[in-house]
């Protein structure tokens, strides 16, 4: 049982290079979310997904893409990467029943565009 | 609109000295509330967290935190402080459905 697992770990880009963060999480949770960390701002939403063919945004969508074709699997595009998308990137799986509710991040992405 | 709000960015206590980080939220449904810790490098790990039922929570590493719905409040204390505490904590609500709002973090420095 891998949890919540992230790909790449670090990762270096140019201004208006595109790129696709993976996140796969094997526990078969219906909802994933991805945020990102930014010093002294906590943790941002970018955009959820409640099940696979459904996603919706967060606080932060703008310059980000996300798709849900398998419970599994909840990828994030960067489609023309900017400076400003500098930042340490979470995937999180979460799973509620009845009071119970649980939710399982990755280790994140560290992502730096120049 | 819901909102986390943890009171001072930096914390530092000696060694053996009660930890207090403070967390405040605003809610218009009873909250679920939770407490995360980060060490350098390191993803978020769950410390504790509030569902319903007992308004003092126990966690890990000897952590607890208390609901106080009249005060909104849901802060984070630890009796005697440890180097290994030393770590940026993060308090967190959860906001209807599965969307979770987070605080802007505090990171505790613990002094020899």
């Amino acid at each position: 049982n891998a949890g919540v697992t992230q790909t790449p770990k670090f990762q270096v880009l140019k201004t208006g290079q595109s790129m696709t963060l993976q996140c796969a999480q094997d526990m078969n949770h219906e909802y994933m979310s991805w945020y990102r960390q930014d010093p002294g701002m906590g943790l941002r939403l970018i955009h959820y997904s409640v099940g696979a063919g459904i996603t919706d945004q967060g606080e932060v969508p703008n310059g980000y893409n996300v798709s849900r074709s398998t419970t599994e699997d909840f990828p994030l595009r960067l489609l023309s990467a900017a400076p400003s998308q500098t930042s340490v990137y979470f995937c999180a799986s979460s799973y509620s029943s009845g009071t119970r509710y649980e939710q399982y991040f990755g280790p994140g992405t560290r992502l730096t565009v120049t | 609109a819901q909102s986390v709000t943890q009171l001072g960015s930096h914390v530092s206590v000696s060694e053996g000295a009660l930890v207090l980080l403070r967390c405040n939220y605003s809610s218009s449904v009873p909250p679920y509330l939770f407490w995360y810790v980060q060490y350098p490098n390191q993803g978020l790990q769950l410390l504790l967290k509030y569902t319903t039922g007992a308004t003092l929570v126990k966690g890990i590493n000897g952590f607890e935190a208390e609901f106080k719905k009249s005060e909104t409040s849901f802060h984070l204390t630890k009796p005697s402080a440890h180097m290994s505490d030393a770590a940026e904590y993060f308090c967190a609500v959860k906001v209807g459905g599965f969307k979770t709002i987070f605080g802007a973090g505090t990171r505790l420095f613990v002094k020899a």
